[in-house]
This record gives structure tokens, C-alpha cells and sequence, in this order.
């Protein structure tokens, strides 16, 4: 079983609307969580990083929660436009190795 | 700054034939990872290495797979005699440190096509 899992698999948004990723993670212990994002044909890209002690976290239009009590996150994209058409990718790191478990990653597509 | 560079980006190999795959880290970055991803699967941990020396292989096949990363050029990633299964993207990372909090930038990837 994957110690990340990610929902929903995929999902088709209009431009203009929000839409919020989930992520809930098995990893222990718990180092950090982070959001990649992947285009098409290219490698991740680090959207937010958060450890323990933070709960939330923006980088523009990327807002993340982490709830490491019951070991969820969230990724909320605000105001989707077209270039947010990619797969995000739930990332949890276990202990001081920078071992990473990687999900799936949510298919996200943004139709005009 | 350049980021992390991976070659070639598109790789087509027919059963048998040995496949290498280089990547040059990010400048100052002294630790390097390989992942292989799986159409509709995640990434999946390879290796890990620092200048020299394999600190983590524990996610390579323990067959036909080795990887280095010399004190001068790129890190390689070896398949020799590779098979259908080992068509995937093949995606290098590095970081600073490993710190929990170091963040692994990753490049482009390679497409390996096995025929």
C-alpha cells in the first residue's frame, strides 16, 4: 500500500474557479510535506513546504494545509487559469534523510 | 543558475542494448537521486549518491541497474541489457543538503523507449 494517497485522481475545472487537491500520508515519522507540481513532459516543481508545526501555506494563487494530527493535507488553487493544467504531487518526507514517499498526483485540467 | 540537466531528454534502446542516462546537478549541489516514473504511477526512489560514493540504493534493482556520480562530470544512471519493462521516465534530483527541509530540484527527465 502507498503511504501517500492522493484524491481525486484526476478532475477537469473551469478557468476562473477553485479546486481543492487532498493528500493523506501514512509516512512516520514525519519530516515535512511539500507540493510539487509536474507539466506535462517536464520534472516537479516545488510549490510549498511545510513541516510539523505549520498548518498552512501560500505561494500565490497555492494555498496548503497540513493537519498532522490526522495526517491530511489539502492544496487549494485559487482563480484556476489554463497554465494550472498539470499533475500535483503530494511529497512527505520520513526522518532526517530526505528520504522521500512521492503520491500519484492529481491530474488536474483546465478547460476555458 | 542553471538547474539540474538531464541527457538525452528522449532515449530509444531495443532489448539487450545498455542505456545511459547522465545528469548534472544544480551548481554547489553535492547530492544527487534518481527516481523512475511509471505511466500513471508516482516517482519512485532509485538511488542516492553523493561525490564518489552510493549512500542509498536500497530502490534499484539489485540486476542490470548501477549508478555513479565521479568526483569530475555527471552522475550516470547504467540499465544494461534492458527490457520493455524498463521503459519510464527516469528523473534526477539534487539538493544541498539532507536536511528534511533541503528541497531535491528535479530535472526534465529522460524518456527511455525500450523496443
Amino acid at each position: 500500500k502507498n503511504q501517500v494517497e492522493q484524491s481525486p485522481q484526476s478532475l477537469i475545472i473551469l478557468e476562473g474557479k477553485n479546486c481543492t487537491l487532498q493528500c493523506n500520508y501514512t509516512v512516520s515519522p514525519f519530516s515535512n510535506l511539500r507540493w510539487y507540481k509536474q507539466d506535462t513532459g517536464r520534472g516537479p516543481v516545488s510549490l510549498t513546504i511545510m513541516t510539523f508545526s505549520e498548518n498552512t501555506k501560500s505561494n500565490g494563487r497555492y494555498t496548503a494545509t497540513l493537519d498532522a494530527d490526522t495526517k491530511q493535507s489539502s492544496l487549494h488553487i485559487t482563480a484556476s487559469q489554463l497554465s494550472d493544467s498539470a499533475s500535483y504531487i503530494c511529497v512527505v518526507s520520513a526522518g532526517g534523510n530526505n528520504r522521500l514517499a512521492f503520491g500519484k498526483g492529481n491530474q488536474v485540467v483546465v478547460i476555458p | 543558475n542553471a538547474g539540474v540537466m538531464q541527457n538525452p531528454r528522449h532515449l530509444v534502446r531495443r532489448r539487450g542494448q545498455e542505456a545511459r542516462l547522465r545528469c548534472s546537478p544544480m551548481k554547489g549541489h553535492s547530492h544527487v537521486y534518481w527516481y523512475r516514473q511509471l505511466p500513471e504511477e508516482g516517482l519512485k526512489f532509485m538511488v542516492y549518491l553523493q561525490k564518489e560514493n552510493i549512500i542509498d540504493e536500497s530502490g534499484m534493482p539489485k540486476e542490470r541497474f548501477s549508478a555513479e556520480f565521479p568526483k569530475e562530470g555527471p552522475s550516470i544512471l547504467r540499465i544494461q541489457q534492458v527490457v520493455r519493462g524498463d521503459s519510464a521516465a527516469y528523473f534526477c534530483a539534487s539538493s544541498l543538503g539532507i536536511r528534511g527541509t533541503d528541497t531535491q530540484y528535479f530535472g526534465p527527465g529522460t524518456r527511455l523507449t525500450v523496443l
